[in-house]
């Protein structure tokens, strides 16, 4: 079984600012892991995974995020928050043979000027 | 540019009426998620295929829910009788799993259903 936590239903941060979303995971099988983005009134676009091999990986849009075992988590961060970056971002595992993903409650991301 | 369609965007029924969502995977994808999202509880996976058949439909209600592919190229997701509990966005993902590499899962814009 898998779950996965999302510390933090809203954040907020300046343009220009740092963006770190927090996820923690449970999983009983080694994961997969994934970022999406939400934009209102749209579906869930990919930001980022992860699956096997490198543990920093990259995304779209400058976003990248970094598997950490020992802590069970998959935080994603942004090194300079831009206002087309708001939106609701979704930590999602995935883990075993059967491909579902098991998501995160979100987190609302509202960049101010 | 490949992506997954979901008719109709938005449905507005009365309480005891059928409804039923529509969704083309892109082509070539052998897996077909539906997820529902409500602001109390999230994304909620209803049920998957792979191949067309039916691999999971644990996370739905049995007793007015039910998910088919009648073909490759569409999956349904019919109601009846619709209930105002289940007012959701309703989302279709295809995937392609091949040869047990997991690649991801794309999403559809969505169906907006409002039970009144």
């Amino acid at each position: 079984a898998q779950s996965v936590t999302q510390l933090g239903s809203h954040v907020s941060v300046s343009e220009g600012a740092l963006v770190l979303l927090r996820c923690n995971y449970s999983s009983s099988v080694p994961p997969y892991l994934f970022w999406y983005v939400q934009y209102p009134n749209q579906g869930l676009q990919l930001l980022l995974k992860y699956t096997t091999g490198a543990t920093l990986v990259k995304g779209i849009n400058g976003f990248e995020a970094e598997f950490k075992k020992s802590e069970t988590s998959f935080h994603l961060t942004k090194p300079s928050a831009h206002m087309s970056d708001a939106a609701e971002y979704f930590c999602a595992v995935s883990g075993g043979s059967n491909y579902k993903l098991t998501f995160g409650k979100g987190t609302l991301l509202t960049v101010n000027p | 540019d490949a992506r997954v369609t979901q008719t109709p965007r938005h449905k507005v029924t009365e309480m005891g009426q059928e409804v039923t969502m529509r969704c083309q995977p892109i082509l070539g994808h052998n897996t077909v998620f539906w997820y529902r999202q409500t602001m109390m509880q999230g994304l909620e996976l209803l049920a998957y295929f792979r191949n067309r058949a039916p691999l999971d439909d644990s996370g739905m209600p049995k007793d007015r829910f039910s998910a088919e592919m009648p073909d490759a190229t569409l999956a349904t997701l019919k109601i009846q009788p619709s209930e105002p509990r289940d007012s959701a966005v309703y989302f279709c993902a295809s995937g392609l799993v091949d040869g047990g590499r997991y690649n991801e899962q794309f999403f559809g814009p969505g169906t907006r259903l409002t039970v009144l």
